[in-house]
């Protein structure tokens, strides 16, 4: 199957701090990629949609200047924390579709999250 | 994206199949039933999918009611590293629809 990977795979910051997070689909071109958080004992929160060329989609609650979302190629989908705080502490994951799959195929293959810790 | 219901946790010993439900009543007809599982600290990892006929690959088999408001996902030899959260998801595959997670059932494989 399609591969997707994130970096950092794990990262602590000090509050104030913006962090990056960069999603790769390593084998194929993903027009659409998507943001989850999810935090302890709970379940994955979907965040924004990120599209290609374009500005990307939040869920509502979540803030676009803090959760600054860039989809600069077809592999690579970037997130940044911007002036994080301890309460952004989480587990974050993206999932890229891989549209030549589509059609009641498995078209969306998860990256293997990034753990954030904001002290 | 239709509602699911599943039980929050289920115990099942080394070896044995592991049925885990799934309650789906509200699911449209073009709308497929797909299972994901979540091992702590990574990303969801697909296990199976289907509409109206029963699937069977390598990870697992998934029988799906006629009247299709209702799954159960079959593992048929459960193993410690099956222990995992597993998710039932009612998807529309079609345009750029993020899949959404529920709450999923905690698989514990018990040696």
């Amino acid at each position: 199957g399609a591969v997707v990977s994130q970096h950092p795979s794990r990262v602590i910051c000090k509050s104030g701090t913006s962090v990056k997070i960069e999603c790769r689909s390593l084998d194929f071109q993903a027009t659409t990629m998507f943001w989850y958080r999810q935090f302890p004992k709970q379940s994955l929160m979907l965040m924004a949609t990120s599209n290609e060329g374009s500005k990307a989609t939040y869920e509502q609650g979540v803030e676009k200047d803090k959760f600054l979302i860039n989809h600069a190629s077809l592999t690579l989908s970037t997130l940044t924390v911007t002036s994080a705080h301890p309460e952004d502490s989480s587990f974050y994951i993206c999932s890229a579709r891989e549209p030549r799959l589509a059609g009641g195929q498995n078209e969306q293959f998860f990256g293997p999250g990034t753990r954030l810790t904001v002290l | 994206d239709a509602k699911t219901t599943q039980p929050p946790s289920m115990d099942c010993a080394e070896g044995r199949a592991a049925n885990l439900p799934c309650n789906h009543s509200t699911i449209s007809g073009n709308e497929y039933v797909y299972w994901y599982r979540q091992i702590h600290s990574q990303g969801p990892q697909y296990i199976i999918h289907g509409l109206k006929n029963n699937e069977t690959n390598e990870m697992a088999s998934l029988i799906i009611t006629e009247d299709r408001k209702s799954s159960t996902l079959i593992l048929p030899h459960a193993t410690l590293r099956d222990t995992a959260v597993y998710y039932c998801i009612g998807y529309r595959n079609s345009g750029n629809t993020p899949l959404v997670f529920g709450k999923g059932t905690r698989l514990s494989v018990i040696a």
